[in-house]
């Protein structure tokens, strides 16, 4: 069975220090994976998508970016973090050639920034 | 622009009875819709999909239905119980292209009170 792992589970980092979450996927080859964002009383917010190894969209331009060094690895980073980017990180995968394309997600990443 | 919309932040529901949680979309190309429950601190969960030639889908306690002229589909429990006790999102997704990307709703939080 496949599953979906993120680390850490919290993190408190104060602004303008850098980020970097990870995000790994077992039991699957040549998933699509998927970084979201929920930011407090509000809902999921797309941050990145990958189909492959190296190839990252970006869906809404900001200071984080993402990289796919393998291909069931995906990173969120950041050189400098800003107050705004706290919330709740969440990274997802789904099989390429589903129906419905469902996505299933990891546990997330709680990030406070002070 | 909202493409998904949730317009119920919160429900509140008696152990045993209906619960139903509304969606609205913008967007007539959607292919397929999805729902999924998300619990505090916890990554949401893949609970029951329709495609957009179907009207209705059930799973156990679940059914959505789908009316495409209204552009409007609704998630039915039944009967409800203290541990749907969750937020609720709505997504909807189009064929096409390999990402399998979905939009969200911002949620709704369901209570089910003893």
């Amino acid at each position: 069975s496949q599953t979906i792992h993120q680390w850490p589970a919290t993190l408190v980092q104060p602004v303008g220090s850098p980020l970097s979450l990870e995000c790994t996927v077992e039991g699957t080859s040549n998933p699509n994976l998927y970084w979201y964002r929920q930011a407090a009383g509000r809902g999921l917010q797309l941050l990145f998508y990958s189909v492959g190894i190296g190839q990252i969209s970006s869906e809404v331009p900001q200071n984080l970016s993402a990289s796919r060094p393998q291909d069931r690895q995906f990173i969120l980073s950041s050189k400098k973090l800003l107050l705004s980017d706290s919330g709740f990180y969440l990274c997802a995968w789904s099989e390429k050639g589903s129906y419905f394309y469902e996505q299933y997600f990891g546990p997330g990443t709680r990030l406070t920034v002070t | 622009d909202q493409q998904v919309k949730q317009n119920s932040p919160s429900l509140s529901v008696q152990e045993g009875r209906i619960s139903i949680l509304n969606c609205d979309y913008t967007n007539s190309m959607f292919d397929y819709f999805l729902w999924y429950k998300k619990y505090p601190a916890e990554g949401p969960t893949f609970l029951i999909s329709i495609s957009s030639i179907k009207d209705k889908n059930e799973d156990g306690r679940f059914t959505v239905f789908l009316n495409k002229s209204a552009k409007h589909l609704s998630l039915h429990i039944v009967p409800s119980q203290p541990g749907d006790s969750a937020v609720y999102f709505c997504a909807a997704g189009r064929y096409g292209g390999s990402q399998g990307n979905l939009i969200f709703g911002k949620g709704t939080k369901l209570s089910v009170k003893p």
